[in-house]
């Protein structure tokens, strides 16, 4: 397994227009993670998936931003309507685990600038 | 709610000196998981420690090492003999231990320090 991976990494859209991110996450693992980066800051929770099941999300997540994760396996983060303020580095992550959950393995990231 | 604060934003040292990242977090749970990850320049977080509440024992890992303690609630990472390929931005993390469903799995999403930003000049 080559780890989580992420599409595109670079996104540049103008305002107002709709980007969709793709997430392949490590395979079998049952936790999936949106986070959101901006410069200097530490990423920040976005939504959470457990299997298929999309079991939070941020008041960050306003209503332009959906997410999903069909099947269990992929997940899409959808951005419609862009603002700059969007612009940012949406880090997918993945990880296993029971009641507690094992380490979280990140993606490389998918970096959205908004012109 | 959940915090961790990262107060050192900027680290400079020179190749072999020491360094210690410092992390103090605050939450209600009894029982939660602290981690440390490094962001090298090409982005992706890479994994370094996670550390159960109940296990004070400090860690030790080649030139790496974590000093746990609950009653300061702090869980600071320190180098040894640092190298310039230890550049980068050092996040701290706390796991969020609520339930999440009926079957007792745990939300386990991860609530980021600010991050320390670690420059080791040759």
């Amino acid at each position: 397994d080559t780890g989580v991976s992420q599409d595109p990494r670079h996104k540049i859209t103008k305002r107002g227009q709709n980007v969709t991110f793709r997430c392949d996450p490590i395979s079998e693992h049952n936790r999936l993670y949106w986070y959101r980066q901006t410069l200097g800051q530490g990423p920040e929770f976005l939504t959470y998936f457990q299997n298929e099941a999309q079991l939070e999300k941020s008041r960050l997540l306003s209503d332009r931003f959906s997410a999903e994760r069909p099947k269990g396996s992929f997940s899409t983060l959808e951005i419609q309507r862009t603002e700059q303020g969007d612009s940012a580095m949406y880090l997918c992550a993945s990880s296993s685990g029971g009641q507690w959950p094992t380490e979280a393995f990140f993606g490389q990231g998918t970096r959205l600038t908004v012109v | 709610a959940q915090k961790v604060t990262q107060a050192q934003t900027e680290i400079s040292v020179v190749e072999k000196e020491d360094v210690t990242l410092d992390c103090v977090y605050e939450t209600r749970d009894t029982t939660y998981y602290l981690f440390w990850y490094k962001q090298p320049p090409s982005g992706e977080l890479v994994f370094l420690i996670r550390r159960n509440s109940f296990d004070e024992q400090n860690e030790i890992s080649g030139r790496y090492s974590w000093n746990f303690q609950k009653s300061t609630s702090s869980f600071n990472f320190t180098i040894t003999a640092s190298q310039v390929v230890d550049s980068a931005v050092y996040f701290c993390a706390l796991s969020d231990s609520r339930i999440a469903n009926a079957g007792g799995t745990s939300y386990g999403k991860l609530t980021f320090g600010q991050g320390t930003i670690l420059t080791v000049h040759p």
